[in-house]
């Protein structure tokens, strides 16, 4: 079973281009969370939300509780962005996390 | 603030062999969990944590044993090691369940 459902899995897009990457969700939660794994294996967090919308410069994070899903924008995209993009959501009904299998985002110069 | 500390980064085991890996954070938190990942797959919860003598199971808990007997530590032990278990490890931490979650480098175990 899949509780957190992510497309698409790959994206290839040309610097400058607008991207969309997008998260469904089946359990209640408490919030959602956009994670990025550089090439490196390292892993940050983006953002935690669990309404409305959120912005931290060229990165936008939205969710709608009732449709449960969630989009990461990435506006004038760059290669420095290349990554894995992983949406999580921690359930509300006890302390654990489930994860998407990430969107692997290649930026072309 | 070291954050999220992971050893080791690289680990090759033959099947049968027991190890620990180990975690560590400095940034007080209560929550730390252990996660594995493999390709196709997204992170896997194995064992968290919500404070020091706490711990519980994730969705896949087998093969593995955790203690907390501190804030700061959380060990996680394969007792005999088999090739199912080759991944990368990731440990993490947080106030809570709830929040944000500051993630380790991670560890590579290979299984032979």
């Amino acid at each position: 079973k899949n509780e957190v459902e992510q497309s698409p899995q790959n994206l290839t897009a040309q610097e400058g281009e607008f991207i969309t990457i997008n998260c469904s969700y089946s359990v209640g939660i408490s919030a959602l969370h956009w994670l990025q794994q550089h090439p490196g294996g390292g892993i940050v967090s983006l953002f935690m939300l669990s309404s409305g919308k959120k912005k931290h410069g060229r990165l936008i994070a939205t969710i709608n509780i009732q449709e449960k899903h969630s989009s990461l924008h990435i506006t004038a995209s760059h290669p420095r962005d290349s990554a894995v993009y992983i949406c999580a959501v921690s359930q509300n009904t006890g302390n654990q996390f489930y994860f998407g299998t990430g969107t692997s985002l290649t930026v072309i110069p | 603030n070291a954050g999220v500390t992971q050893t080791p980064k690289f680990q090759v085991l033959k099947t049968g062999q027991s190890m620990t890996l180990q975690c560590a954070q400095d940034m007080n938190h209560e929550y730390m969990s252990w996660y594995r990942q493999d390709p196709g797959m997204g992170l896997r919860l194995i064992h968290y944590s919500v404070g020091a003598g706490i711990t519980d199971q994730g969705e896949v808990p087998n093969g593995y044993n955790v203690s907390r007997s501190t804030t700061e530590d959380f060990p996680l032990r394969l007792l005999s090691a088999a090739p199912s278990q080759t991944s990368v490890y990731f440990c993490a931490s947080s106030f809570s369940g709830l929040e944000t979650q500051y993630f380790g480098p991670g560890t590579r175990l290979l299984v032979l």
